[in-house]
């Protein structure tokens, strides 16, 4: 149980497109959904965290305009980055966690490689 | 300000040996810390989870202490394996416990 998916895991775009990222939880309803980055040889960095059916909270020095985040459903969110440009190029991991968890125990999706050209 | 910190350097151990990861924090008072495993190209996935009034907690190979008065945690892995190579991160609830921070990570290789 508490498998969360991530669509695509890899996308190479072009400088300027903006690219969408779904980020699943199979067999459990996310109440809460965290969206990170991580550069090569770096640690994950939250960018955002977002509540099903509300406005997503974001990290400091993180452009909500430029991340756009939507969690419409319990087991769907959606990160996208708009006007994508090289330095964007990242690792983005999603987690969810569901209410009444232990220790708000987060579950980790496998990740989305993107490449901006 | 906070930090938390693991050694950068990679480390190598020979199969079959102990491997001993440490993360240091400075600045939080986490109510617990959490152990990933990461490999390369995928997402953390979870290990072990210890509380503020734990010492300690095992999980098969793996045991993980707490000390709050040290601000520091050990992750042990015993009988180590090559299968076990990876990075492996330490995370703290923050912001009321609704966050994670996370470490730099080590990353562990064990050789044959």
């Amino acid at each position: 149980g508490a498998v969360v998916s991530q669509h695509p895991s890899r996308v190479i775009c072009k400088s300027g497109t903006s690219v969408k990222i779904e980020c699943r939880s199979l067999d459990f309803q996310a109440t809460t959904m965290f969206w990170y980055r991580q550069f090569p040889k770096q640690s994950l960095m939250l960018m955002a965290t977002s509540n099903e059916g509300s406005k997503a909270t974001y990290e400091q020095g993180v452009e909500k305009d430029k991340f756009l985040i939507n969690h419409a459903s319990l087991t769907l969110s959606t990160l996208t980055v708009t006007s994508a440009h090289p330095e964007d190029s990242s690792f983005y991991i999603c987690s969810a966690r569901t209410s009444g968890g232990l220790y708000n125990e987060q579950f980790f999706g496998p990740g989305t490689r993107l490449t901006v050209l | 300000s906070q930090k938390i910190e693991q050694n950068s350097e990679a480390l190598n151990i020979q199969e079959g040996k102990t491997a001993t990861l440490t993360c240091n924090y400075t600045n939080y008072s986490p109510a617990y810390l959490q152990w990933y495993r990461q490999d390369p190209g995928r997402g953390p996935v979870f290990l072990l989870l210890i509380r503020e009034n734990e010492k300690e907690k095992r999980k098969e190979r793996l045991k993980v202490t707490f000390d709050t008065t040290l601000k520091q945690s050990l992750f042990h892995i015993t009988a180590s394996q090559p299968a076990d190579s990876a990075t492996y991160l330490c995370a703290l609830t923050t912001g009321g416990g609704n966050k994670l921070t996370f470490g730099t990570g080590t990353q562990l290789k064990v050789e044959l």
